[in-house]
């Protein structure tokens, strides 16, 4: 299995502009999770999705940050218009319920976002 | 609701010697534990998970954990560390109470061996 996979690895952009980064989740997890990660603030759950629907966006710093999952392969978290703040390396991790018990997640390699 | 505590922002530990990285938890009911380890520019990768039975889990790379309920603690330990086992490790919980609930996270609390 290829694991979780991440696009792009590394993004540099200038404030104000639009961010789009990419997940796809290992094939047959139904679980998917947002997470940012900074030196200050550790690692913050954004949003996490069941079956391709959002269960709780309650990390979702602000309404410039949007996410999607389209469908089990795929998912976008979005920021526009990015700001200097949001820099910060962005994790993807997904994981199966299986029979109901919490499978461990599986992390991306993650998304180191400058935002300039 | 549900928290995680790990006291220590840093262990330091000489090669060769045991290791015991330390995490407390709340929760209202019983807990999920599990512990992830970040090497540099990586993400996270599991190492180990407590979900019921035996209190000392093994996990990955010789590292085990004790799942302690009166001290509400799950610390990670190794009896003789590698300086490869330098990284940030986290620890994580969830109550087994909140189906579809997502785990909470620590600080994470670095690791140093040196040789």
């Amino acid at each position: 299995d290829a694991g979780v996979i991440q696009s792009p690895r590394h993004e540099v952009t200038e404030m104000g502009q639009e961010v789009t980064l990419r997940c796809k989740p290992i094939s047959g997890h139904d679980y998917l999770f947002w997470y940012r990660q900074t030196m200050m603030r550790g690692l913050e759950l954004l949003i996490y999705f069941n079956n391709n629907v959002p269960i709780d966006d309650s990390g979702m710093p602000e309404d410039r940050f949007s996410a999607k999952m389209p469908n089990a392969s795929f998912s976008t978290l979005k920021i526009q218009p990015s700001e200097p703040r949001d820099s910060a390396v962005y994790f993807c991790a997904s994981s199966t319920s299986g029979t109901g018990l919490p499978y461990e997640q599986y992390f991306g390699p993650g998304t180191r976002l400058t935002v300039t | 609701a549900q928290s995680v505590a790990q006291p220590e922002d840093q262990v330091n530990v000489a090669e060769g010697n045991p290791l015991t990285v330390k995490c407390t938890y709340s929760v209202s009911g019983n807990p999920y534990l599990f512990w992830y380890v970040q090497y540099p520019n990586r993400g996270l990768q599991f190492l180990l998970k407590y979900i019921t039975g035996d209190n000392l889990v093994k996990g990955s790379y010789g590292f085990e954990a004790e799942f302690n309920k009166s001290q509400t603690s799950f610390h990670l330990k190794k009896p003789s560390a590698l300086v490869s086992d330098s990284a940030l490790y986290f620890c994580a919980v969830r109550d087994v109470g909140q189906a579809g609930t997502a785990l909470i996270f620590g600080k994470g609390t670095t690791l140093s061996v040196s040789s």
